[in-house]
């Protein structure tokens, strides 16, 4: 079936450095994507969305790239802390005539932060 | 703005039980979606609920089903709980219309079947 998978289970960075998490989805009809970020015992937190009409958008340290081509979509956080280990998420939503689908998430990638 | 809330944060039941967790959303926010996690399969959809109606349902057994109260507030029950109901379980509260649609979830609540 149609899924949002990632590339990499797990990515250590150094402290510093810009760390980039891969993500690929197969539901060519998706118009919203979402990157959350979860570290342990806390649900999900959100960090930053893009729509289809988008290829790229940016936040505070981090950017999400949209590839619509090859269905592929990327975070990067720059300047990557300590406090950013965590796993995260990409998830997508299926807009189903108009009403709000739900989220379709991948499996996660962990990224530990060595200082 | 007080975030997601959802209680309990944790519980352990025996198989054949039944659980009732609760959520409520962020003011203002009407839809309350819920989702369950685990190790093996990720984070899967439940069901999504806006204005007090089921709006969409993941594929999940009628063991679990769920309610929304007028005031947004959503419970979700389990019945005749199995070991594999184990897992985390999110809410997440969003304002529930097309163009602003963020999810933003609680905390969870760990449910630990025996």
């Amino acid at each position: 079936g149609e899924n949002v998978g990632l590339h990499l289970p797990t990515l250590s960075v150094q402290e510093g450095d810009n760390s980039i998490i891969n993500c690929a989805y197969s539901n060519s009809a998706s118009d919203y994507f979402i990157w959350y970020k979860q570290e342990s015992g806390k649900g999900p937190q959100f960090i930053i969305d893009i729509r289809s009409n988008m290829d790229k958008r940016q936040g505070q340290r981090v950017t999400v790239l949209l590839n619509k081509t090859v269905k592929h979509l990327s975070l990067q956080i720059a300047a990557t802390q300590p406090g950013d280990s965590a796993v995260y998420f990409c998830a997508e939503i299926l807009n189903y005539g108009g009403s709000q689908g739900n989220l379709i998430f991948g499996k996660g990638t962990k990224l530990s932060v060595k200082p | 703005k007080a975030g997601v809330t959802q209680t309990p944060r944790y519980l352990i039941k025996t198989r054949g039980q039944q659980v009732t967790l609760s959520c409520s959303p962020i003011s203002g926010h009407r839809s309350v979606s819920w989702y369950q996690q685990t190790p093996g399969q990720g984070l899967q959809f439940l069901f999504e609920y806006f204005s007090e109606t089921q709006r969409n349902k993941g594929n999940f057994p009628g063991r679990f089903s769920g309610r929304q109260f007028s005031n947004s507030r959503s419970e979700m029950n389990v019945s005749t709980l199995e070991l594999g109901d184990s897992a985390l379980y999110l809410c997440a509260s969003s304002f529930g219309d097309r163009n602003r649609e963020t999810q933003y979830f609680g905390p969870g609540t760990r449910l630990l079947v025996l």
